[in-house]
C-alpha cells in the first residue's frame, strides 16, 4: 500500500495523559498536513510541513499540541495533557508542491481516532 | 457566515437515481475545488478535482464549478448502494498561505437504497 499511513488507528486515553500519533506520507510527497475532524463536521486544518519545515500552524493548535517532521519523511503529532475536547479524528495528508494542472490535490490517510475519557 | 456552506442532509435516494450535491462559498479567492468521499470512520478519499470554472466528468461522476455564483456541484449518475457515504466539498486558493490549506464543507450524508 503506497497511500498515507497513520498509526495508531484508535486510541483511548484518560484525561491528562499524553498521546502521540504517527504519519507516513506518500513517499514522493514533500508536503504533509495535519487536520482534525469532529463528528458532523468537515476536517479543519491544524498544521503544514514543507519537507522538515513547519510553515504554518492554525490557531486551533494550542500549546498542548506539537508536531514534528524531523527528516522530512514521517511526522508525529503529540497532544499533552489531553482534554475531553481533544476527542476527534486526527487526519494526516500529503501532497506534492502545487502546480497549475494538479493544483493542490491532497491525499488523506485513514485517520487516528482519539477518545479522551 | 462560514466560508463554505454545505447542506449536511441526510439525503436518501433509490438505487439508480441521479444525485446532486452542492456547496456554496463566500471567498472569491478560491480557485481549486475538490470533492471527497468519506465512508464511516475512514479518511476522506479524493473523488474529483477542478481548477476554476467549468465541468469535469469521470465515469458516473460530474463536477461543476460556477465561480460567478460561487456554487459547486457534484452529480452522481446511476447511483449505487456502494455510493452511500458522506461527500465533502473542499476548496483552496491559488497562491500564498491559502494555497496549501483546504477549507471543507460539513459534508452531506448520502444513502442509496437498493
Amino acid at each position: 500500500d503506497t497511500g498515507v499511513s497513520q498509526d495508531p488507528r484508535h486510541k483511548i486515553t484518560k484525561r491528562g495523559q499524553n498521546v502521540t500519533f504517527r504519519c507516513d506520507p506518500i513517499s514522493e510527497h514533500n508536503r504533509l498536513y495535519w487536520y482534525r475532524q469532529t463528528l458532523g463536521q468537515g476536517p479543519e486544518f491544524l498544521t503544514y510541513f514543507q519537507n522538515e519545515a513547519q510553515l504554518e500552524k492554525s490557531r486551533l493548535l494550542s500549546d498542548r499540541f506539537s508536531a514534528e517532521r524531523p527528516k522530512g519523511s514521517f511526522s508525529t503529532l503529540e497532544i499533552q495533557r489531553t482534554e475531553q475536547g481533544d476527542s476527534a479524528m486526527y487526519l494526516c495528508a500529503s501532497s506534492t508542491s502545487p502546480g497549475r494542472v494538479t493544483g493542490n490535490t491532497i491525499y488523506f490517510g485513514e485517520g487516528s481516532w482519539l477518545t479522551v475519557v | 457566515q462560514k466560508e463554505v456552506e454545505q447542506d449536511p442532509g441526510p439525503l436518501s435516494v433509490p438505487e439508480g437515481a441521479i444525485v446532486s450535491l452542492n456547496c456554496t462559498y463566500s471567498n472569491s479567492a478560491f480557485q481549486y475545488f475538490m470533492w471527497y468521499r468519506q465512508y464511516s470512520r475512514k479518511g476522506p478519499e479524493l473523488l474529483m478535482y477542478t481548477y476554476s470554472s467549468g465541468n469535469k466528468e469521470d465515469g458516473r461522476f460530474t463536477a461543476q464549478v460556477d465561480k460567478s455564483s460561487k456554487y459547486i456541484s457534484l452529480f452522481i449518475r446511476d447511483s449505487q448502494p456502494s455510493d452511500s457515504a458522506t461527500y465533502l466539498c473542499a476548496m483552496s486558493k491559488d497562491s500564498g498561505a491559502g494555497s496549501y490549506q483546504l477549507t471543507f464543507g460539513k459534508g452531506t450524508k448520502l444513502s442509496v437504497i437498493p
